[in-house]
């Protein structure tokens, strides 16, 4: 079973400045993928990134990018030159290889400050 | 809208009542999946389908019940719901195609139990 942790209930940032928004994860199995995802006030999920576990590079989209410290089962979001439309709820998932159910953390809320 | 359509949006129903929501995929997927969404809690797997095949019940009371007709299509039917089932449920599809490219979700029923 897969288990993802978010330890950060809430962040802020200032407008234009970097955030970075913490995950860890725990499985068994070797291969398998890691996605942050932002929930706004209208309710809809929009995948944010997506991070293949066996590839060691970084995913990055424009100003979102990852951590990934596989050993550490870490898979950190880092958000640059925040925007306010960023604000939103983030939640990071996680599924195995083979099989697409994911499973969600708790969200971290964040703020921007204008 | 993202491809999945849910509805209603908003849904107040007394707890003798019996409702139904529903979602609509037109992406090609075959697998959808419904999830309950609680403040502060992760999202909670309910229920799977697979190529319209029933594939996990998440232990989920009985006053809950699944219909998937067909691979487009998903409905949750509610009855002597309780004022704990008050939540945001949550409709997500994806392709099973064995990739794991994530959900797409819909934009959520926001239930109140009274």
């Amino acid at each position: 079973a897969q288990t993802v942790t978010q330890s950060q209930p809430e962040m802020s940032v200032q407008e234009a400045e970097t955030v970075t928004l913490s995950c860890t994860y725990d499985t068994s199995e070797s291969d398998y993928y890691l996605f942050w995802y932002k929930q706004p006030p209208s309710r809809q999920m929009i995948l944010v990134i997506r991070q293949e576990a066996y590839k060691q590079q970084n995913a990055t989209e424009n100003r979102f990018s990852v951590n990934f410290q596989k050993a550490a089962k870490s898979f950190s979001l880092k958000i640059s030159d925040s925007q306010l439309g960023d604000a939103a709820m983030y939640f990071c998932a996680a599924s195995n290889f083979g099989n697409e159910k994911l499973t969600f953390g708790t969200g971290t809320r964040l703020t921007i400050i204008p | 809208e993202t491809g999945v359509t849910q509805t209603p949006r908003h849904l107040v129903m007394g707890m003798t009542n019996k409702k139904s929501l529903k979602c609509e995929q037109h992406l090609g997927h075959n697998a959808m999946y419904w999830y309950k969404q609680s403040a502060k809690k992760p999202l909670e797997l309910m229920f799977v389908y697979n190529f319209k095949e029933q594939t996990e019940n998440n232990s989920v009371p009985s006053r809950f019940s699944p219909e998937c007709p067909n691979s487009s299509h998903l409905f949750l039917h509610l009855h002597t719901l309780q004022p704990e089932d008050s939540a945001l449920y949550l409709c997500a599809s994806s392709p099973l195609q064995g990739l794991n490219y994530g959900y797409t979700f819909g934009s959520g029923t926001r239930l109140t139990v009274v």
